[in-house]
């Protein structure tokens, strides 16, 4: 199957500072990037959806001024989270799709902000 | 109401057992499913989609039911290695690419 990375793959932070997170498709281009949340014991929960050049698509709930998405390339979408706090605490994953429609998902970082 | 709802769990069951879960869906609309298996601190891993006939993989079967909007997995002869927590997995098609909904996930641990 296709592989999807992550960068990091865990990250400690202070409250009040960002935090940026790369998910790289390697051996596809991946047309549409997801951007998942899990926090502990609960399921993964989509935060936003992006396509390679246009700007993301935000689920209901999920402040897009706080976590910043950005799709440049077809192997290369970014989050970050900005003015993190404790509360954003939690296993970030991304996964990316080509024109197959299978979504390959990243191993996840796990962020803690203390 | 949650869209896909699982028993949580947790099952322990002893190698050698037979387990089935159950998960049913509230979206009548939506297109696939599927079964992802996640271990501690990983990123879910696609088990096998899951079929109105039914299919099999070696010793995992899936079951779909339209009408009740309901989704089964059942696993034989359990193996240590099949331990981890079993998400069942929707797809509602968005534009032009896919858009799954999981749930909760159902915690499976096998005991030697």
């Amino acid at each position: 199957g296709a592989v999807v990375s992550q960068h990091p793959s865990w990250v400690i932070c202070k409250s009040g500072t960002s935090v940026k997170i790369e998910c790289r498709s390697l051996d596809f281009q991946a047309t549409t990037m997801f951007w998942y949340r899990q926090f502990p014991k609960q399921s993964l929960m989509l935060m936003a959806t992006s396509n390679e050049g246009s700007k993301a698509t935000y689920e209901q709930g999920v402040e897009k001024d706080k976590f910043l998405i950005n799709h440049a390339s077809l192997t290369l979408s970014t989050l970050t989270v900005t003015s993190a706090h404790p509360e954003d605490s939690s296993f970030y994953i991304c996964s990316g799709t080509s024109f197959s429609y299978e979504q390959y998902f990243g191993p996840g970082t796990r962020l803690t902000v203390t | 109401r949650k869209e896909v709802e699982q028993d949580p769990g947790p099952f322990n069951v002893p190698e050698g057992a037979t387990v089935a879960f159950n998960c049913t869906y509230s979206n009548s609309a939506s297109q696939s499913f599927f079964w992802y298996r996640q271990d501690c601190r990983k990123e879910p891993k696609l088990l096998m989609s899951v079929y109105s006939s039914g299919n099999e993989d070696g010793r995992f079967t899936a079951q779909l039911n339209r009408a009740s909007q309901y989704i089964s997995l059942l696993i034989r002869d359990s193996k240590l290695s099949d331990s981890a927590t079993y998400l069942c997995v929707v797809n509602r098609v968005s534009g032009s690419a896919r858009q799954l909904t999981f749930g909760s996930g159902t915690q499976l641990t096998v005991l030697p």
